[in-house]
Formats: C-alpha cells, sequence, structure tokens
C-alpha cells in the first residue's frame, strides 16, 4: 500500500523558517516524481514544487521561487521542503503528492494526509 | 498559466440524484486533465486522469468527458459518501493549475 507521511509542520514567525519531510513508503520511491501541493484554509489547491525521480530536475511556482528549496533522499524514501522567509500568506497545509508516471508533468495519483503551516507573530 | 475554472461553485443534491459538474480550461490542454474528490479535513483523492480514465479502485458511477478546453465530471447516482468538494486539474503543461473547487452537498 502507498503511504505518504508528512511532518514538519507547526507554527513559525514571519521571516522565520521550517523544514518539512515526506516518508514514502509502499512503492520504489526512487522510481517517481514527487510534489508538494499546498492548501490555504478554506482554499483550494495550489502546486507549489516538483523534483525529478533522480533530483536532477526541479520546478517551483514564482509565489515561492527563491524561498522554497524542494530536495529528496532515495537511500532514505524521503522527500523534504526548505522553507525560508516565510510569509502569512505560506499558511496552508502542505501535501506530499506523487506523480502518477515518469513524466515531468502528470497527475497526483497519491497523496500524503497534509502537515499545517502556520505563519504568525 | 493556464486558468481554470468550474462551475457551479457549490451545488445541493440528493441522494440518487445524477450530478454533472464542468471544468473549463484558458487555453487548449488536450486531454491532459484530472479530477479529485476531497472531504472535510482530508486529502485530496484521485478520481478520473486523461480526462475519461477512472483511476483504480473508483466506483463506475464517476465518469469524465471532454478535451480540449471543455470537461465534465459526472456521478451517475449519487451516494452518501460522494458529498465532498471536487478539483479539476489541467497537466498540460508548468506549472499545474487547479480548478477552486465544486462543493457537493446534501439538499
Amino acid at each position: 500500500e502507498v503511504q505518504l507521511v508528512e511532518s514538519g509542520g507547526g507554527l513559525v514567525q514571519p521571516g522565520g523558517s521550517l523544514r518539512l519531510s515526506c516518508a514514502a513508503s509502499g512503492f520504489t520511491f526512487s522510481s517517481y516524481e514527487m510534489n508538494w501541493v499546498r492548501q490555504a484554509p478554506g482554499k483550494g489547491l495550489e502546486w507549489v514544487s516538483y523534483i525529478s525521480s533522480s533530483g536532477s530536475t526541479i520546478y517551483y511556482a514564482d509565489s515561492v521561487k527563491g524561498r522554497f528549496t524542494i530536495s529528496r533522499d532515495n537511500a532514505k524514501n524521503s522527500l523534504y521542503l526548505q522553507m525560508n522567509s516565510l510569509r502569512a500568506e505560506d499558511t496552508a497545509v502542505y501535501y506530499c503528492a506523487r506523480y502518477s508516471s515518469g513524466y515531468s508533468l502528470a497527475y497526483f495519483d497519491y497523496w500524503g494526509q497534509g502537515t499545517l503551516v502556520t505563519v504568525s507573530s | 498559466d493556464i486558468q481554470m475554472t468550474q462551475s457551479p461553485s457549490s451545488l445541493s443534491a440528493s441522494v440518487g440524484d445524477r450530478v454533472t459538474i464542468t471544468c473549463r480550461a484558458s487555453q487548449g490542454i488536450s486531454s491532459w486533465l484530472a479530477w479529485y474528490q476531497q472531504k472535510p479535513e482530508k486529502a485530496p483523492k484521485s478520481l478520473i486522469y486523461a480526462a475519461s480514465s477512472l483511476q483504480s479502485g473508483v466506483p463506475s458511477r464517476f465518469s469524465g468527458s471532454g478535451s480540449g478546453t471543455d470537461f465534465t465530471l459526472t456521478i451517475s447516482s449519487l451516494q452518501p459518501e460522494d458529498f465532498a468538494t471536487y478539483y479539476c486539474q489541467q497537466y498540460n503543461s508548468y506549472p499545474p493549475t487547479f480548478g477552486p473547487g465544486t462543493k457537493v452537498d446534501i439538499k
């Protein structure tokens, strides 16, 4: 069974940093492209960042470019999101989501349960 | 960026009703469209991909159609567990973008 379990969320002050983790199991993690998608309270879904299976290709949404860094450790079956210079508008539930195929753009076939990041003073 | 719109934004329906939700892309996306279901406080769940292909394990009362810019999600006979918010998503070009959602609640 595919499982994605996020952790690392919490309350942080504006300008602060946080590192999210996503532990993957039930599939060959190193063969799949991975993403972070977020959802502000009461709002819709927003794609945040993509990383290829090898980690060699990375994309970011304009809203987080230069502040967030996605990475992965295939030996540990883990995905990460380093978030710096956090703003109030970054407050959201952050989901780890797997792409369905080996393409660099696909649909999200599995999602984690999410971790809440709150940016507030 | 490709903008996705959905209509209606919400609807009220009864168990057994046929429900149709529309999604429109701001430019042609071929059949690179997915549908997701999200229940309160839960992660989204994949329902449909490639506009009309049913994700494994999803009941056959869900179906999708369309290509280009106009797409529909149909629930043939609404069940109690189908009350949720539904999102469409395009994966034709970066960034992948979602519609604003359609909330289906009990009449």
